[in-house]
C-alpha cells in the first residue's frame, strides 16, 4: 500500500480547544507535508517540514517531526469552526512523488 | 493565477461509456499529478508527468485508464470503458521544480458511473 497512517481517524472537539493529529510513515523521508481538505474541495497545502527540522510553526499550526520514530504531529491551537476539515500528511519518500495518509476528520463544535 | 483548473466538476455516465477528464495546471509548473479519492482507498496517485512526459503510471488501475499531456497547459485522463467501480473524485495537482514540493490541487471532478 502507498498509504501512511494517521491517528486518530476522526476527532471532535469544542471551539477554542487544541487539536492534535498524528502521522506515521514507513521509510526514510526527505520532507513531510500537511494538507487540509474541506468537504467537496481539493487539498490545500498547510506546511512542509524537512527531515533535518524537528519543529515548525505557521500561525496557529505547529508541526513536529521525529525521524527516529518515523512520525509527525500537527497541532492546531485555539481551534475555530472554520478548521473543520480533513487533514492529511504526505511524505516525500523519494521517486519524485508524495505518499498521502488516510487523513483525520476534524470537527470543531461551536 | 487561477490555480489548477479541472473540468467537468461533475460527470454522471453509464457503464461502458467513455469518460474524459481535463486539467489545466498552474502556468510554469513542471509536474502534473492525477489522483483518485474514494472512501475505501483514500487518495491514490494514478500517474504523474514531468515536463509533459509520463514518469510513473504504476498507479493506473487498468488498461481502461489512459492519460496524456500534449502540452504544458493541458492534460486529460480518459476511462474507456467506464465501470461503476470507477466512481470517485479525481484530482489533478501541479507543482514546481520538484514533484515533492508543495502540490496545488484542483477542485476535483466527481465521477459517477451508473
Amino acid at each position: 500500500s502507498q498509504q501512511g497512517e494517521e491517528d486518530p481517524q476522526a476527532l471532535s472537539i469544542q471551539e477554542g480547544e487544541n487539536a492534535t493529529m498524528n502521522c506515521s510513515y514507513k521509510t526514510s523521508i526527505n520532507n513531510l507535508q500537511w494538507y487540509r481538505q474541506n468537504s467537496g474541495r481539493g487539498l490545500v497545502h498547510l506546511i512542509l517540514i524537512r527531515s533535518n527540522e524537528r519543529e515548525k510553526h505557521s500561525g496557529r499550526l505547529r508541526v513536529t517531526l521525529d525521524t527516529s520514530k518515523k512520525s509527525s504531529s500537527l497541532l492546531i491551537t485555539a481551534s475555530r469552526a472554520a478548521d473543520t476539515a480533513s487533514y492529511f500528511c504526505a511524505s516525500d519518500q523519494g521517486a519524485q512523488k508524495l505518499v498521502f495518509g488516510q487523513g483525520t476528520r476534524l470537527t470543531i463544535n461551536p | 493565477d487561477a490555480g489548477v483548473i479541472q473540468s467537468p466538476r461533475h460527470e454522471v455516465t453509464e457503464m461502458g461509456q467513455e469518460v474524459t477528464l481535463r486539467c489545466k495546471p498552474i502556468s510554469g509548473h513542471d509536474y502534473l499529478f492525477w489522483y483518485r479519492q474514494t472512501m475505501m482507498r483514500g487518495l491514490e496517485l494514478l500517474i504523474y508527468f514531468n515536463n509533459n512526459v509520463p514518469i510513473d503510471d504504476s498507479g493506473m488501475p487498468e488498461d481502461r485508464f489512459s492519460a496524456k499531456m500534449p502540452n504544458a497547459s493541458f492534460s486529460t485522463l480518459k476511462i474507456q470503458p467506464s465501470e461503476p467501480r470507477d466512481s470517485a473524485v479525481y484530482f489533478c495537482a501541479s507543482s514546481t521544480r520538484q514533484g515533492t514540493d508543495t502540490q496545488y490541487f484542483g477542485p476535483g471532478t466527481r465521477l459517477t458511473v451508473l
